[in-house]
């Protein structure tokens, strides 16, 4: 069956990066996109961006833009969000699903990663 | 990016029916039939339960439902259950391949 497995929470000080993983299985990686979402405690869902997992094709939200990096290892049906000078405000539950690429909707998701800044 | 305009909150009873709006501009919702609306539990990862307006995906009640009209799209949810409460977001595809949630909507059961 698909699963979207995502790394642990982390804890990091404002000003630092922090890398999630999100490790897919039960389908063919290359095929997919994966979208980045993000929820702040209590807020709604904030769309980042995606990877198309077959050439690495990016795309990102314009708030996000010169802060976030998307990277994929196909051998390892993994993908990476690695978010950049953290703040406070980027405290937040980070989800990846999955799309395929030329459709307009996330089918499965990850279990979402917890991440903490704080000093 | 500005998140969809949805209400904070729709309530009904048991056996009802509710509809929740999700307004955006012609730059999205009005102009692409890329609308999905999601439901989200507390603590756990959204679900699709609609996709390109009107379709449901395989495993979804036929209870839920999907329509827009111009710049705002709705779901309706048919015969509430107490199972459906839960909050959902609406999303949709903009320019340039970027996409935008909605502000969400809790759903309360009676």
């Amino acid at each position: 069956q698909v699963q979207l497995v995502q790394s642990g929470a982390e804890v990091k000080r404002p000003g630092a990066s922090v890398k999630v993983s999100c490790k897919a299985s039960g389908y063919s990686f290359s095929t997919y996109a994966i979208h980045w979402v993000r929820q702040a405690p209590g807020q709604r869902l904030e769309w980042m961006g995606w990877i198309f997992a077959g050439n690495g094709d990016t795309l990102y939200s314009p708030n996000f833009q010169g802060r976030v990096s998307f990277t994929r290892d196909t051998s390892a049906g993994t993908a990476y969000m690695e978010l950049s000078s953290l703040m406070s405000d980027d405290t937040a539950v980070y989800y990846c699903a999955r799309n395929i690429r030329g459709s307009t909707w996330c089918d499965y998701w990850g279990q979402g990663t917890l991440v903490t800044v704080s000093s | 990016q500005f998140a969809l305009t949805q209400p904070a909150s729709v309530s009904g009873s048991p056996g009802q029916s509710i509809t929740i709006s999700c307004t955006g501009t012609s730059s999205d919702v009005g102009h692409h039939d890329c609308v999905s609306w999601y439901q989200q539990y507390p603590g756990k990862a959204p679900k699709l339960m609609i996709y390109e307006v009107t379709n449901r995906p395989s495993g979804v009640s036929n209870r839920f439902s999907g329509s827009k009209s111009g710049n705002t799209a709705s779901l309706t949810i048919s015969g509430l259950q107490a199972e459906d409460e839960a909050d959902y977001y609406c999303s949709s595809c903009s320019t340039s391949h970027s996409y935008v949630f909605g502000s969400g909507t809790k759903v309360t059961v009676l």
